[in-house]
């Protein structure tokens, strides 16, 4: 079956602008995490949605927001730029819950210049 | 709070020789464990995963860890690397308390000596 696709796999845009992720799951899974991998901070969490709800949000501050449509399907959005927000951004789903391990997708690298 | 450390951010092997990939936890509950590995510009792929039963694991491309409680640890070993094991492996621990939030380690970086 097909994995998780991340669209685009990669964006560059200017400071101040926002930008919008998407992240297909592997059909079937309900549940969605968002990461933040940077060379400085290592892999960190964002958030997580299951059937649509978000189940829970990392510390980040809140100009980085996500949603999930009723077929999984997840965005993660970020809005006014800045340079420290350039990174690869991975999407991961699983079928239920964490415990049985997440499918990731191969990452959107945003470039923020 | 839970945390998982690795030990050392870069472990160089030779080919054919023994990797060991060390990540101990904090945590006052068994926890699930896994090992993740990444290759360049790629997304992280599991390697194996513990959740009960037996505590040593075997995973894809010949690795296995094993779980001891009474260490907290779950060292990822593989009897002789192969030059496409080069990549990034991470260990990961999740919690039945923390909604099975995943908590990671920093990562360390496999190099291969021809």
């Amino acid at each position: 079956k097909a994995g998780v696709t991340q669209t685009p796999r990669y964006l560059i845009k200017t400071r101040g602008q926002q930008v919008t992720l998407s992240c297909s799951p592997i059909s079937g899974h309900r549940s969605v995490s968002w990461y933040q991998q940077t060379p400085g901070q290592g892999l960190q969490f964002l958030f997580e949605y299951f059937s649509e709800t978000q189940r829970n949000k990392g510390n980040f501050p809140g100009r980085f927001s996500g949603r999930q449509f009723s077929n999984s399907r997840s965005e993660m959005n970020v809005s006014t730029l800045e340079l420290g927000d350039s990174a690869l951004y991975l999407c991961a789903s699983s079928s239920k819950t964490g415990n049985y391990g997440y499918t990731f997708g191969s990452g959107t690298r945003l470039t923020v210049v | 709070a839970q945390s998982v450390t690795q030990l050392g951010s870069h472990v160089s092997v030779s080919e054919g020789a023994l990797v060991l990939l060390r990540c101990n936890y904090s945590s006052s509950v068994p926890p699930y464990l896994f090992w993740y590995v990444q290759y360049p510009n790629q997304g992280l792929q599991l390697l194996l995963k513990y959740t009960t039963g037996a505590t040593l694991v075997k995973g894809i491309n010949g690795f296995e860890a094993e779980f001891k409680k009474s260490e907290t640890s779950f060292h990822l070993t593989k009897p002789s690397a192969h030059m496409s094991d080069a990549a990034e492996y991470f260990c990961a621990v999740t919690l039945m308390d923390s909604n099975y939030q995943l908590i990671w380690g920093a990562g360390t970086k496999l190099i291969i000596k021809p």
